[in-house]
């Protein structure tokens, strides 16, 4: 039962445009969602989260929408860049200070030049 | 450069032999999570332990995996014994109770033959 799901294993986008990956989660207990970054041969690396009482947070060049009623998110990222190619995942978990993250299966990036 | 290692980074083993994997968090963080990463499943939360103590191993096939944290800058990961269906990257993440995030160490690869 795939509790946090990213419908789109794959997305190929042109340098300089904008990139949107989406993400679904079905458990309405998860309040807290983050989004990781991983190159080959690396582990994860943290990029962005927000709180369920927010409906977007924005560092930089990344953005996060949360729409709770749809159970939906999604991560956009303009202007995109080559050194964006990497694969993206979603993950969300219940309640600030409890840890346990539930992931999705990825979405690889690739940003054409 | 605070990071979290695993070694070894690559095992090769045949089916059957016993794996042991290893991890040191970063100094100072009370949190260690076990992950797997397949294609099919993406990443999978295996165990994990807050000040060296099991908090969930829910994850884990009960009967040939085992998680222990010896000291609080070791944690281990043993499979025993060993089958095919482990061919994995195996991840080791450490961070704060109360923390945002988690930080990720580079993996192991494991090949079971």
């Amino acid at each position: 039962d795939q509790q946090v799901k990213q419908n789109s294993p794959s997305l190929s986008v042109q340098e300089g445009r904008i990139s949107i990956l989406n993400c679904d989660y079905t458990n309405s207990m998860f309040d807290y969602f983050l989004w990781y970054k991983k190159y080959p041969a690396e582990g994860p690396t943290f990029l962005i989260s927000i709180s369920s009482i927010k409906d977007k947070n924005e560092d930089g060049r990344f953005t996060v929408f949360l729409n709770k009623s749809a159970k939906h998110l999604s991560l956009h990222i303009v202007p995109s860049q080559p050194g964006d190619s990497a694969v993206y995942f979603c993950a969300a978990r219940h309640n600030f200070g409890n840890e346990k993250l539930t992931f999705g299966t990825g979405t690889r990036l690739t940003i054409i030049p | 450069d605070a990071r979290v290692t695993q070694t070894p980074r690559h095992k090769v083993t045949e089916m059957g032999q016993e794996v042991t994997m290893r991890c040191q968090p970063i100094l100072g963080h009370n949190t260690v999570f076990w992950y797997r990463q397949t294609m099919m499943q993406g990443l999978e939360l295996l165990a994990y332990f807050r000040n060296r103590a099991p908090l969930d191993d829910s994850g884990m096939p009960k009967d040939r995996f085992s998680a222990e944290m010896p000291d609080a800058t070791l944690a281990t990961l043993k499979i025993q014994p060993s089958e095919p269906r482990d061919s994995a990257v195996y991840f080791c993440a450490s961070g704060l109770d109360r923390g945002e995030t988690q930080y990720f160490g580079p993996g192991t690869r494991l090949l079971v033959l």
